[in-house]
Protein backbone atom coordinates (compact mmCIF):
# COMPACT_ATOMS: atom_id res chain seq x y z
CA UNK A 1 0.00 0.00 0.00
CA UNK A 2 1.19 3.33 -0.47
CA UNK A 3 2.49 5.03 2.40
CA UNK A 4 1.31 8.77 1.03
CA UNK A 5 -0.69 9.71 -1.38
CA UNK A 6 -1.15 12.61 -3.59
CA UNK A 7 -4.25 12.45 -5.68
CA UNK A 8 -4.23 15.36 -7.43
CA UNK A 9 -1.37 15.05 -10.49
CA UNK A 10 -2.34 18.59 -11.15
CA UNK A 11 -4.04 21.66 -10.44
CA UNK A 12 -5.03 25.64 -11.05
CA UNK A 13 -5.42 28.72 -9.07
CA UNK A 14 -5.62 31.97 -9.23
CA UNK A 15 -3.31 34.44 -8.30
CA UNK A 16 -4.72 36.17 -5.21
CA UNK A 17 -6.54 32.50 -4.31
CA UNK A 18 -6.36 30.16 -1.82
CA UNK A 19 -5.40 26.32 -3.22
CA UNK A 20 -5.71 23.34 -0.77
CA UNK A 21 -3.26 20.23 -2.36
CA UNK A 22 -4.36 16.92 -0.48
CA UNK A 23 -1.94 14.16 0.55
CA UNK A 24 -3.03 11.28 3.14
CA UNK A 25 -1.10 8.92 4.87
CA UNK A 26 -0.73 5.52 5.67
CA UNK A 27 1.13 4.38 9.09
CA UNK A 28 0.79 2.54 12.00
CA UNK A 29 3.29 3.94 14.61
CA UNK A 30 2.13 6.74 16.46
CA UNK A 31 4.73 8.90 16.39
CA UNK A 32 5.73 10.37 12.73
CA UNK A 33 6.32 13.92 11.14
CA UNK A 34 4.65 14.82 7.60
CA UNK A 35 7.04 17.68 5.57
CA UNK A 36 5.74 19.58 2.73
CA UNK A 37 8.56 20.39 -0.50
CA UNK A 38 8.02 22.41 -3.21
CA UNK A 39 10.17 22.04 -6.13
CA UNK A 40 10.13 24.46 -8.87
CA UNK A 41 11.22 23.63 -12.84
CA UNK A 42 15.25 24.63 -11.73
CA UNK A 43 14.57 21.69 -9.81
CA UNK A 44 15.76 22.06 -6.48
CA UNK A 45 13.55 20.66 -3.35
CA UNK A 46 12.53 23.97 -0.80
CA UNK A 47 11.64 22.78 2.79
CA UNK A 48 7.99 24.22 3.63
CA UNK A 49 6.20 23.37 6.92
CA UNK A 50 6.28 20.68 9.21
CA UNK A 51 3.82 19.12 11.39
CA UNK A 52 4.13 16.37 14.23
CA UNK A 53 2.08 13.03 14.87
CA UNK A 54 1.33 14.84 18.45
CA UNK A 55 1.46 18.28 17.53
CA UNK A 56 -1.99 19.55 18.44
CA UNK A 57 -2.28 22.87 16.36
CA UNK A 58 -2.08 23.02 12.82
CA UNK A 59 1.06 24.28 11.52
CA UNK A 60 1.37 28.02 9.83
CA UNK A 61 4.83 29.32 7.97
CA UNK A 62 4.00 32.62 6.28
CA UNK A 63 1.24 31.99 3.55
CA UNK A 64 1.50 27.97 3.97
CA UNK A 65 -0.64 26.14 6.69
CA UNK A 66 -1.17 22.89 7.24
CA UNK A 67 -4.93 21.41 7.70
CA UNK A 68 -4.24 17.97 10.07
CA UNK A 69 -7.14 15.72 10.48
CA UNK A 70 -4.89 12.72 12.14
CA UNK A 71 -8.41 11.10 12.74
CA UNK A 72 -8.63 10.74 8.35
CA UNK A 73 -5.09 10.59 8.38
CA UNK A 74 -4.37 13.68 6.06
CA UNK A 75 -2.17 16.22 5.95
CA UNK A 76 -3.12 18.90 2.85
CA UNK A 77 -1.11 22.02 2.33
CA UNK A 78 -3.33 25.41 2.59
CA UNK A 79 -1.43 28.20 0.58
CA UNK A 80 -3.31 31.51 0.80
CA UNK A 81 -2.96 34.25 -1.51
CA UNK A 82 -0.71 32.66 -4.80
CA UNK A 83 1.70 34.32 -6.22
CA UNK A 84 3.29 33.29 -9.55
CA UNK A 85 6.08 32.12 -7.95
CA UNK A 86 3.92 29.47 -6.13
CA UNK A 87 4.00 27.42 -9.69
CA UNK A 88 6.10 24.10 -9.00
CA UNK A 89 5.85 20.60 -7.96
CA UNK A 90 4.38 20.03 -4.44
CA UNK A 91 5.83 17.12 -2.41
CA UNK A 92 3.84 15.65 1.08
CA UNK A 93 6.58 13.40 2.45
CA UNK A 94 6.58 11.28 5.59
CA UNK A 95 8.76 9.82 8.61
CA UNK A 96 8.00 6.93 10.49
CA UNK A 97 8.75 6.78 13.94
CA UNK A 98 11.13 8.97 16.62
CA UNK A 99 14.46 7.91 15.04
CA UNK A 100 13.77 7.02 11.87
CA UNK A 101 16.16 8.62 8.67
CA UNK A 102 13.64 8.25 5.92
CA UNK A 103 11.48 10.52 4.49
CA UNK A 104 8.81 8.91 2.43
CA UNK A 105 7.48 10.60 -0.66
CA UNK A 106 4.14 11.05 -2.36
CA UNK A 107 4.21 11.33 -6.04
CA UNK A 108 3.83 15.19 -5.94
CA UNK A 109 0.90 17.59 -7.29
CA UNK A 110 1.85 20.47 -10.06
CA UNK A 111 0.31 23.53 -8.99
CA UNK A 112 0.27 26.42 -11.76
CA UNK A 113 -0.94 29.67 -10.71
CA UNK A 114 -2.68 31.59 -13.42
CA UNK A 115 -2.55 35.46 -13.53
CA UNK B 1 24.75 29.19 7.60
CA UNK B 2 24.29 25.90 6.77
CA UNK B 3 24.96 24.68 2.80
CA UNK B 4 24.79 22.08 0.53
CA UNK B 5 27.04 21.80 -2.58
CA UNK B 6 26.01 18.99 -5.79
CA UNK B 7 28.16 18.98 -9.01
CA UNK B 8 28.00 18.34 -11.54
CA UNK B 9 24.89 20.27 -12.29
CA UNK B 10 24.26 18.06 -15.69
CA UNK B 11 25.77 14.58 -16.73
CA UNK B 12 25.62 12.80 -20.26
CA UNK B 13 27.02 9.76 -19.48
CA UNK B 14 27.12 6.49 -22.40
CA UNK B 15 25.92 3.40 -21.19
CA UNK B 16 28.93 1.44 -19.62
CA UNK B 17 30.43 4.41 -18.41
CA UNK B 18 31.88 4.86 -14.64
CA UNK B 19 29.94 7.71 -12.37
CA UNK B 20 31.31 9.76 -9.92
CA UNK B 21 28.79 12.08 -7.87
CA UNK B 22 29.88 15.16 -5.44
CA UNK B 23 28.19 16.51 -2.68
CA UNK B 24 29.50 18.30 0.43
CA UNK B 25 27.53 20.41 3.00
CA UNK B 26 29.18 23.57 4.79
CA UNK B 27 28.06 25.20 7.83
CA UNK B 28 27.55 22.21 10.18
CA UNK B 29 29.11 18.96 11.75
CA UNK B 30 28.17 15.22 11.03
CA UNK B 31 25.17 15.65 9.54
CA UNK B 32 23.61 12.66 7.94
CA UNK B 33 23.62 12.77 4.33
CA UNK B 34 21.05 11.12 1.64
CA UNK B 35 21.05 10.59 -1.93
CA UNK B 36 17.56 10.40 -3.87
CA UNK B 37 16.83 9.86 -7.29
CA UNK B 38 13.64 11.08 -8.90
CA UNK B 39 12.47 9.56 -12.34
CA UNK B 40 10.40 12.33 -14.37
CA UNK B 41 7.39 12.85 -13.14
CA UNK B 42 7.96 11.16 -10.06
CA UNK B 43 8.48 11.49 -6.44
CA UNK B 44 12.00 10.88 -4.52
CA UNK B 45 13.46 7.73 -3.52
CA UNK B 46 16.18 7.05 -1.23
CA UNK B 47 19.27 5.47 -2.20
CA UNK B 48 21.63 5.67 0.39
CA UNK B 49 21.73 7.34 3.52
CA UNK B 50 25.28 7.66 6.06
CA UNK B 51 25.12 8.86 9.88
CA UNK B 52 28.81 9.26 9.98
CA UNK B 53 31.99 8.79 8.62
CA UNK B 54 32.44 5.27 6.31
CA UNK B 55 28.56 4.53 7.50
CA UNK B 56 26.34 3.79 4.46
CA UNK B 57 23.08 2.21 4.40
CA UNK B 58 21.35 1.28 1.63
CA UNK B 59 17.67 1.13 0.70
CA UNK B 60 17.83 -0.02 -2.83
CA UNK B 61 19.72 -2.83 -4.40
CA UNK B 62 21.49 -1.62 -8.12
CA UNK B 63 24.64 -0.74 -9.59
CA UNK B 64 25.53 2.50 -7.51
CA UNK B 65 27.48 2.85 -4.53
CA UNK B 66 28.14 5.48 -2.00
CA UNK B 67 31.27 6.73 -0.32
CA UNK B 68 31.54 9.00 3.24
CA UNK B 69 35.33 9.78 3.31
CA UNK B 70 35.02 13.61 4.95
CA UNK B 71 32.36 14.34 7.66
CA UNK B 72 30.72 16.59 5.38
CA UNK B 73 31.35 14.86 1.50
CA UNK B 74 29.20 12.21 0.40
CA UNK B 75 29.43 10.61 -2.86
CA UNK B 76 27.46 8.70 -5.47
CA UNK B 77 29.20 6.07 -7.51
CA UNK B 78 29.09 3.91 -10.27
CA UNK B 79 31.36 1.70 -12.16
CA UNK B 80 29.52 1.31 -14.90
CA UNK B 81 25.91 3.09 -15.81
CA UNK B 82 22.95 1.20 -17.13
CA UNK B 83 20.18 3.22 -19.35
CA UNK B 84 17.68 2.59 -16.35
CA UNK B 85 20.11 4.68 -14.00
CA UNK B 86 18.94 8.28 -15.94
CA UNK B 87 17.28 10.86 -13.80
CA UNK B 88 17.93 13.65 -11.15
CA UNK B 89 19.57 13.02 -8.45
CA UNK B 90 19.78 14.95 -5.20
CA UNK B 91 22.06 15.15 -1.78
CA UNK B 92 20.54 15.95 0.97
CA UNK B 93 21.53 16.30 4.69
CA UNK B 94 19.89 16.57 8.07
CA UNK B 95 20.34 17.05 11.98
CA UNK B 96 21.10 14.33 13.92
CA UNK B 97 18.07 12.54 15.22
CA UNK B 98 15.75 15.31 15.62
CA UNK B 99 12.61 13.85 14.44
CA UNK B 100 11.30 17.51 13.64
CA UNK B 101 14.00 18.41 11.06
CA UNK B 102 14.13 18.36 7.76
CA UNK B 103 15.94 17.34 5.12
CA UNK B 104 17.59 20.26 2.89
CA UNK B 105 18.35 19.62 -0.33
CA UNK B 106 21.25 20.41 -2.61
CA UNK B 107 20.56 21.24 -6.39
CA UNK B 108 20.19 18.03 -7.89
CA UNK B 109 22.35 16.72 -11.08
CA UNK B 110 20.54 15.70 -14.46
CA UNK B 111 22.03 12.65 -15.31
CA UNK B 112 21.33 11.29 -19.14
CA UNK B 113 22.95 8.08 -20.04
CA UNK B 114 23.25 7.53 -23.91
Amino acid sequence: AQKITQTQPGMFVQEKEAVTLDCTYDTSDPSYGLFWYKQPSSGEMIFLIYQGSYDQQNATEGRYSLNFQKARKSANLVISASQLGDSAMYFCAMREGRSSYKLIFGSGTRLLVRP
Amino acid sequence: SQTIHQWPATLVQPVGSPLSLECTVEGTSNPNLYWYRQAAGRGLQLLFYSVGIGQISSEVPQNLSASRPQDRQFILSSKKLLLSDSGFYLCAWSVGLISNQPQHFGDGTRLSIL
